[in-house]
């Protein structure tokens, strides 16, 4: 399965953008980029994905670099709620049953 | 809309006890994965199942651990004869479709300890 590289963690300021980075350098065509957060004692939940295209939605916005190696989480304005490990895990039909989670991110919102 | 549930919430086992942990879907999701989380550790994949039908359980230990989707009802992951290790949280997750630009939502887990 195609890796991920994320920082361990990072730190933002609390109503600033944040831009989560991740790297994945040997992604295949068919691979789509999932980005999940888990926050202290629960599930992971759903942020946003994408294949190709940059992608929107209310919590956040996915960049997807033009040849596809690397992509940024992009939160607008980080509140103390958005303090979570970020996980961007690739998945396509090969490891379409699973998702495959790496240490992710832990961002740090500090008010 | 309920999300996925899963209990209970804590399960406290002694050594060679069994665990039976439980896991509703979404409302219309026939799509079920069971992850496992070590402590300190990110999710690992542990089975995937459809309604009556273990599709992929490559992530399963071979032993002691068994999972079920029947016709009606939860899913249940089985743990035999817990050991220390099997201390962990472990999650569940629906979809409506596998298919792998489709999201799976995860429900806020069972947090097993064995003493």
């Amino acid at each position: 399965d195609a890796k991920t590289t994320q920082p361990n963690s990072m730190e933002s300021n609390e109503e600033e953008p944040v831009h989560l980075p991740c790297n994945h350098s040997t992604i295949s065509g068919t691979d789509y980029i999932h980005w999940y957060r888990q926050l202290p004692s629960q599930g992971p939940e759903y942020v946003i994905h994408g294949l190709t295209s940059n992608v929107n939605n209310r919590m956040a916005s996915l960049a997807i670099a033009e040849d596809r190696k690397s992509s940024t989480l992009i939160l607008h304005r980080a509140t103390l709620r958005d303090a979570a490990v970020y996980y961007c895990i690739l998945r396509d039909y090969r490891t379409g049953n699973q998702f495959y989670f790496g240490t992710g991110t832990s961002l740090t919102v500090i008010p | 809309n309920a999300g996925v549930m899963q209990n209970p919430r804590h399960l406290v086992r002694r050594r060679g006890q069994e665990a039976r942990l439980r896991c509703s879907p979404m409302k219309g999701h026939s799509h079920v994965y069971w992850y496992r989380q070590l402590p300190e550790e990110g999710l690992k994949f542990m089975v995937y199942l459809q309604k009556e039908n273990i599709i992929d359980e490559s992530g399963m230990p071979k032993e002691r651990f068994s999972a079920e989707f029947p016709k009606e009802g939860p899913s249940i992951l089985r743990i035999q004869q817990v050991v220390r290790g099997d201390s962990a949280a472990y999650f569940c997750a629906s979809s409506a479709i596998s298919h792998p630009g489709y999201e799976q939502y995860f429900g806020p887990g069972t947090r097993l300890t064995v003493t």
